[in-house]
């Protein structure tokens, strides 16, 4: 069964604060690991790659992948009303099949 | 500019009406793959494609077709919608299955 679990939310952060985005996953063959942000009525944007255990940063984004507990989150620095969007987990087994999707997590950034 | 251009973008339909979604990207992908996106229910795999003439089903695969007979193109056919079909549409592409993937723009679909 592939499954990929996020907290629906809303998840309201007020802006300059650190936004942290939680993912777990239920094959353990899983391989890859993406974030994707996704504004309302369009499509979904890759932020973050992420492939082994341990940490990634980039800009203000950080991915931080824990094999072991079947865990990967998104941490989003300095958070900007322009964050304000559904944040996408979506996970790879190292199949064909591509990637599964979680469900999305609103994030809203308070001014 | 490498991107994954869809058409058309909006359609409304009646049940029953033969259509077909076009997909083309142009950055020499091997993997492309097609999503439907619903509230509560997130992006969910309808078919996908390894490479020319290598097609598999997804996750809904049910009412829908797909075809690879050129590496750029992968069009999506519903030969006989229904209005449960109703969906916002994705198609992506990328360079292997486990790599990460390239959206359209998508494809707003209505089936009366």
């Amino acid at each position: 069964q592939k499954e990929v679990e996020q907290n629906s939310g809303p998840l309201s952060v007020p802006e300059g604060a650190i936004a942290s985005l939680n993912c777990t996953y239920s094959d353990r063959g899983s391989q890859s690991f993406f974030w994707y942000r996704q504004y309302s009525g369009k499509s979904p944007e890759l932020i973050m790659s992420i492939y082994s255990n341990g940490d990634k940063e980039d800009g203000r984004f950080t991915a931080q992948l824990n094999k072991a507990s079947q865990y990967v989150s998104l941490l989003i620095r300095d958070s900007q009303p322009s964050d304000s969007a559904t944040y996408l987990c979506a996970v790879n087994r190292g199949g064909a099949d591509g990637l599964t999707f979680g469900k999305g997590t609103h994030l809203i950034i308070q001014p | 500019e490498a991107q994954v251009t869809q058409n058309p973008r909006y359609l409304i339909t009646v049940t029953g009406k033969k259509l077909t979604v076009t997909c083309s990207q142009n950055m020499n992908h091997e993997y492309m793959s097609w999503y439907r996106q619903d509230p509560g229910l997130g992006l969910r795999q309808i078919y996908y494609s390894m490479n020319v003439e290598v097609t598999d089903k997804g996750d809904v695969p049910e009412g829908y077709k797909v075809s690879r007979k050129e590496k750029r193109n992968f069009p999506l056919i519903l030969e006989s919608p229904s209005p449960n079909q109703t969906s916002l549409y994705f198609c992506a592409s990328s360079s292997g299955s486990n790599q990460p993937q390239h959206f359209g723009d998508g494809t707003r679909l209505s089936i009366l």
